[in-house]
């Protein structure tokens, strides 16, 4: 079964505003990670949050972590059409060298 | 991402045919992995090694073997491919407890 699981499966915004994505999981983590699939490629990894730290920042990208929830968001300000791709969440297990994915948010930005 | 590449990047093989997937790097990486990407499954764990020779089961073990007789060279093999393993094939390496970094994919069809 799926370690991570994100939420919405898909999300439809204007360009500009923010979108938030939602990803959960069910065992200890050594790391978190958010990846970005645009369609026919391959993943491209966009940030790594730590088990020990609850929030990150990569540019227009914000990532939270709780492990007491044992859940994760994503947060991309002012969406460009560029944006528009999956996103998915990876939990690095703690004992595993092995990434486990959820089925992933489909993002579309309208112009 | 030009440390690491797929091949053939498209196949279309008859029902019962081995087929062999190669994935190459130039990084120098110790880890790598094989996953598959299915609608609604999201990308799922096939293989993956911890160095040379070294190799596990992931998720989706069943009908697929791997080797790593080389650093730069991961290969997937369809011992008599089955229509359901028509899917996507992504390759993704990684050093330690970090990123991963994927390739382009393979599409592979079995008819």
């Amino acid at each position: 079964s799926q370690q991570g699981e994100e939420d919405p499966q898909a999300l439809s915004i204007q360009e500009g505003e923010n979108a938030t994505m939602n990803c959960s999981y069910k065992t200890s983590i050594n790391n978190l990670q958010w990846y970005r699939q645009n369609s026919g490629r391959g993943l491209v990894h966009l940030i790594l949050i730590r088990s020990n730290e609850r929030e990150k920042h990569s540019g227009r990208l914000r990532v939270t972590l709780d492990t007491s929830k044992k859940s994760s968001s994503l947060l991309i300000t002012a969406s460009r059409a560029a944006d528009t791709a999956s996103y998915f969440c990876a939990t690095d297990l703690q004992g595993a060298q092995k990434l486990v994915f959820g089925q992933g948010t489909r993002l579309t930005i309208n112009p | 991402d030009a440390g690491i590449t797929q091949s053939p990047r498209h196949k279309v093989t008859e029902t019962g045919t081995p087929v062999t997937l190669r994935c190459h790097q130039t990084e120098n990486h110790r880890y790598m992995y094989w996953y598959r990407q299915d609608p609604g499954h999201g990308l799922r764990l096939i293989h993956y090694s911890y160095g040379v020779k070294d190799t596990d089961k992931g998720e989706v073990s069943d009908g697929y073997s791997v080797s790593r007789s080389k650093t730069e060279d991961f290969l997937l093999t369809l011992e008599s491919a089955t229509s359901s393993q028509t899917s996507v094939y992504f390759c993704a390496i990684s050093e330690s407890m970090g990123g991963y970094t994927f390739g382009s994919g393979t599409r592979l069809t079995v008819v």
